[in-house]
């Protein structure tokens, strides 16, 4: 019930494509999906959030979709671009409430290739 | 602000050596994880403090593993003995709070148990 499930593996897009990069989950508790973006050698760090309150959030070229009822969001990278090439991290967390509060669990990573 | 802080950044040990890893979360963060990488099962949480409490440690491999969180600006994971199937990232991350805020990774520790 914790497992946060992430698709694909591995992408390549070409210069100006969209990346779309999906998450699923079981536990209707989670109410906090964030994803986080990691470059070689450094560690993951946030790109953008959502809470299950509102059904789509958008910060730039990067956009959450979420879908509730179904129990998955994903990630849309618009006019992708080389520099956005990185390993992508979808993750889960339970805000208030029950034992395993604001405990962080990450999907098993997306490594995107955009290629110039 | 510094962020996280890790120590040592790399580390190469042979197998059977006790090794030990160290974390100092962001000043007024008071939830810190503990993470393992490798490229078979991602980011894997480990153990996860909250006010220097271990609350979630089931992820911890084996008795192998401890972590401790003595104070709010320093926490120690320990492999006692090293195998070489430890040979992974380890990150600790922190955040403010246990709700919708952000977890802020250190640089990570490679290590490699040989």
């Amino acid at each position: 019930q914790q497992q946060v499930k992430q698709s694909p593996q591995s992408l390549i897009v070409q210069k100006g494509g969209i990346s779309i990069i999906n998450c699923a989950y079981e536990n209707t508790a989670f109410d906090y999906f964030p994803w986080y973006q990691q470059f070689p050698g450094k560690g993951p760090a946030l790109l953008i959030a959502i809470r299950p309150d509102v059904s789509e959030k958008k910060e730039g070229r990067f956009t959450i979709s979420f879908n509730k009822s179904a129990k998955q969001f994903s990630l849309h990278i618009m006019d992708s671009q080389p520099g956005d090439s990185a390993t992508y991290f979808c993750a889960a967390s339970m805000a208030a409430g029950g034992t395993s509060y604001g405990k962080l669990t990450f999907g098993q990573g997306t490594i995107l290739t955009v290629h110039p | 602000d510094a962020g996280v802080i890790q120590s040592p950044r790399h580390e190469v040990t042979e197998m059977g050596q006790e090794v030990t890893l160290r974390c100092k979360p962001i000043s007024g963060h008071n939830s810190l994880f503990w993470y393992r990488q490798t490229m078979m099962r991602g980011l894997e949480l480990l153990i996860y403090f909250n006010n220097n409490v271990p609350i979630d440690d089931s992820g911890m491999p084996e008795d192998r593993f401890s972590a401790k969180m003595p104070n709010a600006s320093f926490s120690t994971l320990k492999i006692q003995p090293s195998e070489p199937r430890d040979s992974a990232v380890y990150f600790c991350a922190s955040r403010r709070g246990q709700g919708y805020t952000e977890a802020f990774f250190g640089q990570g520790t490679r290590l490699t148990v040989v």
